[in-house]
C-alpha cells in the first residue's frame, strides 16, 4: 500500500511566520505535488516536482516556496505566512496513472 | 482559466437511487482521467479512472462514461449508500506528453439521504 504523510493534521501559526509542511512518500514515485483546497475552489496546484531538486511552478505559487533534497520527501514552505493561506493543505506523489494523497494539513493563520 | 470544471456544485439523491456526477474538459491533449472521493478533514482516495482509448470503465457500483467529442464525463453510483456521502472530484492530466499534473475540478457534495 502507497503510503503519504503529512507532518501535522492541525497547525495554528501567527501572520508573518515561516510554516514548514512536510510530506514523505513510501513508493518511490518521482512525481510529488502541493495542492491547496478552498471552498468552491477544489484542488488548485501550488507547486510540483518530478525529481530530487527539481520543481515547477503551479497555479498558485506566489507566497510559497518548495524544496526536494531527497526523493520521498517534498517540503511545501510559506515564507511568511498570511491570513489568506489558511487553507487545507494536501500533498500527493504519483508514478504512472494514479496519484496517492496525504491526509491533508488544516492550516489556521490567526 | 478553469480547465476541468463540475458545474453542480451539490447533488441530493434517495438511497437505492442512481447519482450522476458530471465534469467537462477543455483542454484536447487531457487522455486520462480520474474521479476522487473526499471525506471531511481526509486527503482524497483514488475511486475510477478512465482512458481516452474507452468509453466506459466500470468498478462495482461505479461507472465512468467518457465523452470525447463533447469533452465530457460522468459518474454513476448505483445504487447509492449514505456512505457515499463525499465531495466528488474529477482530474485530468495528459499522461501521452509526460504531462504528470494532475488538474483538478471544483468538486461535486453529494448527499444520499436514507
Amino acid at each position: 500500500d502507497v503510503k503519504v504523510t503529512q507532518s501535522s493534521r492541525y497547525l495554528v501559526k501567527r501572520t508573518g511566520e515561516k510554516v514548514f509542511l512536510e510530506c514523505v512518500q513510501d513508493m518511490d514515485h518521482e512525481n510529488m505535488f502541493w495542492y491547496r483546497q478552498d471552498p468552491g475552489l477544489g484542488l488548485r496546484l501550488i507547486y510540483f516536482s518530478y525529481d530530487v531538486k527539481m520543481k515547477e511552478k503551479g497555479d498558485i505559487p506566489e507566497g510559497y516556496s518548495v524544496s526536494r533534497e531527497k526523493k520521498e520527501r517534498f517540503s511545501l514552505i510559506l515564507e511568511s505566512a498570511s491570513t489568506n493561506q489558511t487553507s487545507m493543505y494536501l500533498c500527493a506523489s504519483r508514478r504512472g496513472t494514479e496519484a496517492f494523497f496525504g491526509q491533508g494539513t488544516r492550516l489556521t493563520v490567526v | 482559466d478553469q480547465q476541468v470544471k463540475q458545474n453542480s456544485p451539490s447533488l441530493s439523491v434517495q438511497e437505492g437511487r442512481i447519482s450522476i456526477l458530471n465534469c467537462d474538459y477543455t483542454n484536447s491533449m487531457f487522455d486520462y482521467f480520474l474521479w476522487y472521493k473526499k471525506y471531511p478533514a481526509e486527503g482524497p482516495t483514488f475511486l475510477i479512472s478512465i482512458s481516452s482509448i474507452k468509453d466506459k470503465n466500470e468498478d462495482g457500483r461505479f461507472t465512468v462514461f467518457l465523452n470525447k467529442s463533447a469533452k465530457h464525463l460522468s459518474l454513476h453510483i448505483v445504487p447509492s449508500q449514505p456512505g457515499d456521502s463525499a465531495v466528488y472530484f474529477c482530474a485530468a492530466s495528459a499522461l501521452n506528453t509526460g504531462f504528470q499534473k494532475l488538474v483538478f475540478g471544483t468538486g461535486t457534495r453529494l448527499l444520499v439521504s436514507p
